[in-house]
C-alpha cells in the first residue's frame, strides 16, 4: 500500500459544486502539504500543516480550505469550484525537519466544467 | 523570497547519451536543494538532496547533482540515460524556516 493515499484519483465536477479531496498517510509524519500542479507552472503550495493544531496558507490559498482531522489525515476542500481550479492536486507528508524528504501521493486530477 | 528557475521546459536525448538538467535558485542564505522526479501518472519521488558538506551529491537511479554557490546552480546529471528515465524533473529550494519552492519542471523525452 502507498505511504500517502489520495482520494479520489479523478473527479469531474461542475462550476459551483463543493469538492473535497482527501489525503491520508501512514508514515507517522507531523507535516502535511497540499500542492497544485499546472503545466509550465510546477507545483504551487496551497496549504500546509505542521501538526494537527497548525494550519497555514500557502501561496495560492484563495478558493480553498483545509481540515487536519488527525495526524494522518489532511483534506482539501473547494467550497465552490470554478474552471480555473482544474488541475492536478498533490498531497505530501514530511518528517519534522526542513531537510526532510517529501512523500507524495499519486495525485488527484480535478476537472471543473 | 526564494525562487527556482529551470530554464529548459523540455529536453530530448538519445538513450545512452549523457544528461544535464539545469537549475538556478535564488535564496538569501545557505539553501537546501532537492531534485524530484515525476513519472507519468505518478507522484513525485526524491532523487537527491543537498544541505551541507560535499557539493557533489549522489542520488538514486544513477543521478548526481553539483551545488555551485558561485553560480547559484544545482544541476542534475546522469552519464547514460535509459528509456525509463523519461519523466518530469523538478528542482526545489528551501531552508531554515522556509518551505520548499519548486521550479517549473523539465520534461525529459528519451529517443530510442
Amino acid at each position: 500500500d502507498a505511504d500517502v493515499t489520495q482520494t479520489p484519483r479523478n473527479r469531474i465536477t461542475k462550476t459551483g459544486k463543493r469538492i473535497m479531496l482527501e489525503c491520508s498517510q501512514t508514515k507517522g509524519h507531523d507535516r502535511m502539504y497540499w500542492y497544485r500542479q499546472d503545466p509550465g507552472l510546477g507545483l504551487r503550495l496551497i496549504y500546509y500543516s505542521f501538526d494537527v493544531k497548525d494550519i497555514n496558507k500557502g501561496e495560492i490559498s484563495d478558493g480553498y480550505s483545509v481540515s487536519r482531522q488527525a495526524q494522518a489525515k489532511f483534506s482539501l476542500s473547494l467550497e465552490s469550484a470554478i474552471p480555473n481550479q482544474t488541475a492536478l492536486y498533490f498531497c505530501a507528508s514530511q518528517t519534522g525537519e526542513y531537510t526532510g524528504e517529501l512523500f507524495f501521493g499519486e495525485g488527484s486530477r480535478l476537472t471543473v466544467l | 523570497a526564494q525562487s527556482v528557475t529551470q530554464p529548459d521546459i523540455h529536453i530530448t536525448v538519445s538513450e545512452g547519451a549523457s544528461l544535464e538538467l539545469r537549475c538556478n535558485y535564488s535564496y538569501g542564505a545557505t539553501p537546501y536543494l532537492f531534485w524530484y522526479v515525476q513519472s507519468p501518472g505518478q507522484g513525485l519521488q526524491l532523487l537527491l538532496k543537498y544541505f551541507s558538506g560535499d557539493t557533489l551529491v549522489q542520488g538514486i537511479k544513477g543521478f548526481e547533482a553539483e551545488f555551485k554557490r558561485s553560480q547559484s546552480s544545482f544541476n542534475l546529471r546522469k552519464p547514460s540515460v535509459h528509456w525509463s528515465d523519461a519523466a518530469e524533473y523538478f528542482c526545489a529550494v528551501g531552508g531554515g524556516a522556509q518551505k520548499l519552492v519548486f521550479g517549473q519542471g523539465t520534461r525529459l523525452t528519451i529517443n530510442p
